[in-house]
């Protein structure tokens, strides 16, 4: 069975600008959260989707959003970036839920300059 | 909120050493424990979990072990090898659908052959 999937694997960006970043969960999952890791926060919870809808959200501005299809593929998208905004964005996808196992898909490195 | 404290933050051993990483969690309604394991440039990949109905939990060479009464659970590692080496996050939840996965903040392991 085909792993988390994440792309793009790595972008730069400059201030100011927007990016979308895209994730194919594993086949049969329904829940996908997203994540932001930097060395400094360690794994921030970001939101989670379940069949279309954003079931929980963490401490994060309204410059970051996602959404989530029919087929439980999901983006995430950050509007106006920041350089503090240069991180690792993970995704994780779960049959159900994050009470359940959780499986991480190899990132999307952001730089922004 | 809840609160997950993690140490040490980094562990050396030599290899065929023993490591053990320990976790504290604040809310006492968790009852889903999974541990992650994060090689360099990969997405954290779940290694092990355990959830507040057993006491311990063994896969070859890792096992975890939890105390509900002092809110504490351990990942144990057992004849380390180089390959071992890597950053561990533990995580704890109450375990439903809608609940959030929260992380402690990781433990970076180096074993030396």
């Amino acid at each position: 069975k085909a792993g988390v999937t994440q792309t793009p694997r790595y972008l730069i960006k400059t201030r100011g600008q927007q990016v979308t970043l895209s994730c194919s969960p594993i086949s049969g999952h329904r829940s996908v959260s997203w994540y932001q890791q930097t060395p400094g926060q360690g794994l921030q919870f970001l939101f989670e989707y379940f069949s279309e809808t954003q079931r929980n959200k963490g401490n994060f501005p309204g410059r970051f959003s996602g959404r989530q299809f029919s087929n439980s593929r999901s983006e995430m998208n950050v509007s106006t970036l920041e350089l503090g905004d240069s991180a690792l964005y993970l995704c994780a996808s779960s049959v159900t839920g994050q009470g359940y196992e959780q499986y991480f898909g190899p990132g999307t490195r952001l730089t922004v300059t | 909120g809840e609160n997950v404290e993690q140490h040490p933050s980094t562990l050396s051993v030599q290899e065929g050493d023993s490591a053990v990483i320990k976790c504290t969690y604040s809310d006492s309604a968790s009852n889903y424990f999974p541990w992650y394991k994060q090689e360099l440039g990969k997405g954290p990949q779940l290694i092990i979990d355990i959830r507040s109905n057993v006491g311990e939990k063994k896969d070859q060479r890792i096992a975890v072990t939890l105390n509900k009464t002092a809110k504490h659970f351990s990942l144990h590692i057992t004849e380390t090898q180089p390959e071992d080496s890597a950053v561990y996050f533990c995580a704890a939840s109450r375990g439903r659908d809608t609940d959030k996965l929260i992380f402690g903040t990781g433990t970076r392991l180096q074993v030396f052959p």
